[in-house]
């Protein structure tokens, strides 16, 4: 079968940093995203990786490791506003997204 | 303003009854997608559309059906509805099916079956 896996809730501290890990087994691999959805709206888009290594983007950096099957999230200098679910997403051979479930990140002050 | 709309926003529905969700986008995006979000599951497909004029199954497709006359419209319809299809119901888009194709998503349907 396929399947994501990422933990399902994490809290961190204002001002802080965060990783959020995604181990996936797909039926092929056509690359990785990670989404942000706030509750009550809908995913967008954060990040794509095909390449292993590290992609960053602002405050916002994705990791990728294809051997290992692994990618994680990095959120620097945490805002309130970045209180919000991640999406991990793998492309499969057939070119299908397949999401894990999400993980609720809680963000204190 | 470019993007995808869905409609309506929220409906209550007997089961039984044939319902369908609207989904249209303007980017002239070729695929399209209809999921479902369950709490604590990820986003399920249901079913896609690689270009106009052609649909395929996703994974929960049984009690779905799908049609794309156009690029634009993408509609799903619950030809009998029953209490498990209960969910929020999400349309997406993108440029293509290929690997760095980022999907842009609708604002979603709260579907409630009775």
């Amino acid at each position: 079968g396929q399947n994501i896996d990422q933990p399902t809730e994490m809290t961190a501290t204002e001002g802080a940093i965060v990783q959020i890990n995604c181990t996936y087994q797909t039926s092929g691999f056509n690359g990785l995203f990670w989404y942000q959805q706030h509750a009550g709206e809908a995913p967008t888009f954060l990040s794509y990786n095909v390449l292993d290594g590290l992609e960053e983007k602002g405050r916002f950096s994705s990791f990728l490791s294809r051997s290992k099957g692994y990618s994680y999230l990095l959120l620097k200098e945490l805002q309130m506003k970045d209180s919000a679910s991640y999406l991990c997403a793998v492309l499969n051979s057939n070119y299908q997204l397949i999401w894990g479930a999400g993980t609720k990140l809680i963000i204190k002050p | 303003i470019a993007g995808i709309t869905q409609a309506p926003t929220s409906q209550i529905l007997a089961a039984g009854r044939r319902m369908t969700l609207r989904c249209t986008q303007d980017m002239r995006h070729n695929a399209m997608y209809w999921y479902r979000q369950d709490l604590g599951l990820g986003l399920r497909l249901i079913h896609y559309s690689n270009t106009a004029g052609t649909t395929g199954k996703g994974e929960v497709p049984d009690g779905y059906s799908v049609s794309r006359a156009n690029t634009d419209d993408f509609p799903l319809t619950l030809a009998s509805a029953v209490p498990s299809q209960t969910s929020v119901y999400f349309c997406a888009s993108s440029a293509g099916v290929a690997d760095h194709n980022e999907q842009f998503f609708g604002p979603g349907t709260r579907l409630t079956v009775l």
